[in-house]
């Protein structure tokens, strides 16, 4: 069966400090990757996704950056975390992309920014 | 573009008492509809989706949710709730791909 590991599970930042988040998928070849950020424990925002090895889309301009540089992983990144920065960050996989594949998702990193 | 609105931030149920969340969406074109459920501090896992077919679609833990086209709904239902459900539920749309897009969520509280 496929499994999703996001670490750490909690992550505590200065403002200005860099950030890197790691998500890897088992159990699964060439998934589809993405990276959500939940702020306020509520709505969802879609910041970037992954459909191969190098290949990011991003949703959202902003402070962070992916990277897939395996075929089951996927990273986060930031080169200076702003407050704005914090929230729940959460990783998901897909079998193929189509608008009918389900997203299973990580049990996500929280990360506070001070 | 698509949408999803979660018209109720918060729902109170008995233990035992059915349950409905409601959730209404936005597409132009065919309308695949998810619903996920969120413990505190965690993930999001997977209760169902509708693709096509059977406007009633069948769930994990005895969740269930009706799909209406002329309402553009898809609200989650249960027969008999738990406290054990307490959680935060989202429902979510996609016709595009890659881009799930979710509602706003809403809680599920039901007292013993």
């Amino acid at each position: 069966s496929q499994t999703i590991h996001q670490w750490p599970a909690t992550l505590v930042q200065p403002v200005g400090s860099p950030l890197s988040l790691e998500c890897t998928v088992e159990g699964t070849s060439n998934p589809n990757l993405y990276w959500y950020r939940q702020a306020a424990g509520r709505g969802l925002q879609l910041l970037f996704y992954s459909v191969g090895i190098g290949q990011i889309s991003s949703e959202v301009p902003q402070n962070l950056s992916a990277s897939r540089p395996q075929d089951r992983q996927f990273i986060l990144s930031s080169k200076k975390l702003l407050l704005s920065d914090s929230g729940f960050y959460l990783c998901a996989w897909s079998v193929d992309g189509t608008s009918t594949d389900t997203q299973y998702f990580g049990p996500g990193t929280r990360l506070t920014v001070l | 573009a698509q949408s999803v609105a979660q018209p109720e931030d918060q729902v109170n149920v008995a233990e035992g008492n059915p349950l409905t969340v409601k959730c209404t969406y936005s597409v132009s074109g065919n309308p695949y509809l998810f619903w996920y459920v969120q413990y505190p501090n965690r993930g999001l896992q997977f209760l169902l989706k509708y693709i096509t077919g059977d406007n009633l679609v069948k769930g994990s833990y005895g969740f269930e949710a009706e799909f209406n086209k002329s309402q553009t709904s898809f609200h989650l239902k249960k027969p008999s709730a738990l406290v054990s459900d307490s959680a935060l539920y989202f429902c979510a749309v996609n016709n595009a791909g890659n881009m799930l897009t979710f509602g706003g969520g809403t809680r599920l509280m039901v007292k013993p």
